[in-house]
């Protein structure tokens, strides 16, 4: 089985800020990870992900998140957080070797403020 | 080339109605999906296409079927609706493939059932 928790409803950070927000996962074997954004009324976007490689990922309008195997954890982070930023981010997973559906967390509510 | 489209956007519904929520992308991509999204549940699966001509269940899958109608399209539908089915329902494809590993969302359908 696969899953993955996202241990913060919504995340406050002042605009010019760093920000970080957690996922944790587990699954059998080598994760692929994901993340994604939902701005209102639209549809999931994808962000970055993590396959193989580089412990640091980089990905879209200057996000980057961090692989730590040890820790089973894929925290998205932003040196300098926008207003344009908040949005809902959903953190996703799948094994390597299994299923090629993913399992996505709960969701974090990210709110900048000016 | 418009991605994932989806039908209609808004729908009001009366319990015991039934109506089918329409899905198509023009990406050539080989697997389909169908998730509903309610507050603090994340994203949940309800139905997933692997290839044309199969469907399986996903974590939710009473109280709707699917039907893959071709490469490009997949529909939902609700045979007799019910308040619980009230969400915003999201519908993604997917091409598989360790480089292309990514989910592609519609905008969603809202769908309010009275």
């Amino acid at each position: 089985a696969q899953s993955v928790a996202q241990p913060e409803d919504q995340v406050n950070v002042a605009e010019g800020n760093p920000l970080t927000v957690k996922c944790t996962y587990s699954v059998s074997g080598n994760p692929y990870l994901f993340w994604y954004v939902q701005y209102p009324n639209r549809g999931l976007q994808f962000l970055l992900k993590y396959i193989t490689g580089d412990n640091l990922v980089k990905g879209s309008y200057g996000f980057e998140a961090e692989f730590n195997k040890s820790q089973t954890s894929f925290h998205l982070k932003k040196p300098s957080a926008l207003v344009s930023d908040s949005a809902l981010y959903f953190c996703a997973v799948r094994a390597s070797g299994g299923s090629y559906i993913p399992t996505f967390g709960r969701g974090t509510s990210l709110i900048v403020h000016p | 080339n418009a991605g994932v489209t989806q039908t209609p956007k808004f729908q009001v519904l009366k319990t015991g109605q039934s109506m089918t929520l329409q899905c198509a992308q023009d990406m050539n991509h080989n697997s389909m999906y169908w998730y509903r999204q309610d507050p603090g549940m994340g994203l949940r699966l309800i139905y997933y296409s692997a290839s044309e001509g199969t469907t399986d269940k996903g974590e939710v899958p009473n109280g709707y079927n699917v039907s893959r109608l071709n490469k490009r399209e997949f529909s939902l539908r609700l045979e007799s609706a019910a308040p619980s089915q009230t969400s915003v329902y999201f519908c993604a494809s997917h091409l598989q493939g360790v480089s292309t590993d990514t989910q592609y969302f519609g905008p969603g359908t809202r769908l309010t059932v009275l």
